[in-house]
């Protein structure tokens, strides 16, 4: 029952700006959008979330439609150590149903 | 301290063994997690406790046996596996239970033969 949809794959050329996509249509108002990324052999990292406003930190922007249905998150300046495979996650804020559940995820390539 | 350390890194046990995964974290976080990761798939999560009580139990076969002896230690026993039990078991830990930001140790590679 993932509540996320994303490319199984994407490249990006170094230097370049990587933008993943997200679809989560199925989304409601009390759910927030997150994003993990996984290096080869390391455990998943926590980059960003955000409820409805686009959000920014030091390791990416997280872009959410007005309609809350797709959200893209953008690595402004992309290097080989983003390659990765990044993962959405739909998650209810704070209640005892609120779990990262982990879906198939966007394997992003970073080409020199 | 910002890490998640988990040992053994890789494990070998056949499937009449008993052995145990262990988890440490120093962050003061009082929520801690076990994920089971197949090869190329996304971690699935198995159980997650809160302030040392176990909170959720994702329908996992008992031969898996969490403990949670103290708020920096998570423990993963294991009994009778079977070979599909094969995986990477990854360990978390947050603030508390629904914070947003979960730290991942590097897992520990397992093989049941």
């Amino acid at each position: 029952d993932a509540k996320t949809t994303q490319p199984p794959s994407m490249d990006c050329a170094e230097g370049r700006a990587a933008n993943l996509p997200c679809n989560h249509s199925t989304i409601s108002g009390n759910e927030y959008v997150y994003w993990y990324r996984q290096i080869h052999s390391q455990g998943p990292q926590y980059i960003i979330h955000g409820l409805k406003n686009n959000e920014t930190n030091e390791m990416a922007s997280l872009i959410i439609t007005e309609d809350r249905k797709s959200s893209t998150l953008i690595l402004p300046h992309a290097t080989l150590r983003d390659t990765a495979v990044y993962y959405c996650i739909v998650r209810t804020g704070y209640s005892s149903a609120s779990k990262i559940i982990f879906g198939s995820g966007t394997r992003l390539s970073i080409r020199p | 301290d910002t890490e998640v350390t988990q040992t053994p890194k890789h494990l070998v046990m056949g499937m009449t063994n008993k052995k145990s995964l262990k988890c440490e974290q120093h962050m003061g976080h009082r929520a801690m997690y076990w994920y089971k990761q197949k090869a190329k798939k996304p971690p699935e999560l198995m159980f997650v406790y809160s302030y040392e009580k176990l909170s959720i139990n994702e329908s996992v076969p008992s031969r898996f046996s969490p403990e949670c002896p103290n708020s920096s230690l998570l423990n993963l026993h294991l009994h009778a596996l079977q070979p599909e039990d094969s995986a990477l078991y990854l360990c978390a830990s947050s603030q508390a239970e629904f914070n947003e930001k979960l730290f991942f140790g590097s897992g520990t590679q397992l093989s049941v033969l």
